[in-house]
């Protein structure tokens, strides 16, 4: 199994909803970021886990919270989010060393 | 500090003609590189890498880039675009303790019947 899976594909929200973003991986990867992308531009990090653990936050606001479970699972809860972070949000995963990053479909997310 | 160029915003080609998208990076050692395409609205998929060894690597879907230390440059090529082809392309560079992807721009490609 080599994919990296992310739901919903679609989301859209009111500014005063909280919703959660989900994303699997079963290939045993250590380390699972999340993206953000925009139109026409490229993804931008948002943060990093490795080994469960939050190693890298982008200076992302607060609005966004991330959480991983367990080694296969990775959330990004989203609360109070503004027209402005509509976007795809992209999940990866990499095994760790000189690997590449897996990425899932993303998740087109619409904020109203 | 660690960057990607991709010149090239848009490129134009026809289906059969051959394609090259440029790429240059900067980055203090040896680089980790890679090339993703992406189509409206999906993730990204790895085309090919270039971590050590042969500089000409061979990745999915006919196409294969060279690693041109000299350059700073990483070009992808494939000798017969087909329409299917017509997507973002974009290349990156794994900087950081974690593997981070610093990436370029993108270059969108079109391709005409």
């Amino acid at each position: 199994d080599t994919e990296v899976t992310q739901t919903p594909k679609h989301l859209v929200m009111g500014m005063t909803n909280k919703k959660s973003l989900k994303c699997e991986q079963h290939m045993g990867h250590r380390a699972m970021y999340w993206y953000k992308q925009k139109a026409k531009k490229p993804p931008e990090l948002m943060f990093v886990y490795s080994y469960e653990k939050l190693s890298i936050n982008e200076s992302v606001p607060s609005r966004f919270s991330p959480e991983c479970p367990n080694s296969s699972l990775l959330n990004l809860h989203l609360h109070a989010l503004q027209p402005e972070d509509s976007a795809l949000y992209l999940c990866a995963s990499r095994q760790g060393g000189a690997n590449e990053q897996f990425f899932g479909p993303g998740t087109r997310l619409t904020v109203l | 500090a660690q960057s990607v160029t991709q010149p090239d915003i848009h490129i134009t080609v026809s289906e059969g003609a051959s394609l090259e998208l440029r790429c240059n990076y900067s980055y203090g050692a040896t680089p980790y590189l890679f090339w993703y395409v992406q189509s409206p609205g999906q993730g990204l998929q790895l085309l090919l890498k270039y971590f050590s060894g042969d500089t000409l690597v061979q990745g999915i879907k006919g196409f294969e880039a060279e690693f041109k230390r000299s350059q700073s440059s990483f070009n992808l090529r494939k000798p017969s675009v087909h329409w299917s082809d017509a997507a973002e392309y974009f290349c990156a560079v794994a900087g950081g303790s974690q593997g981070n992807l610093i990436f370029g721009k993108g270059t969108k490609l079109s391709v005409k019947p």
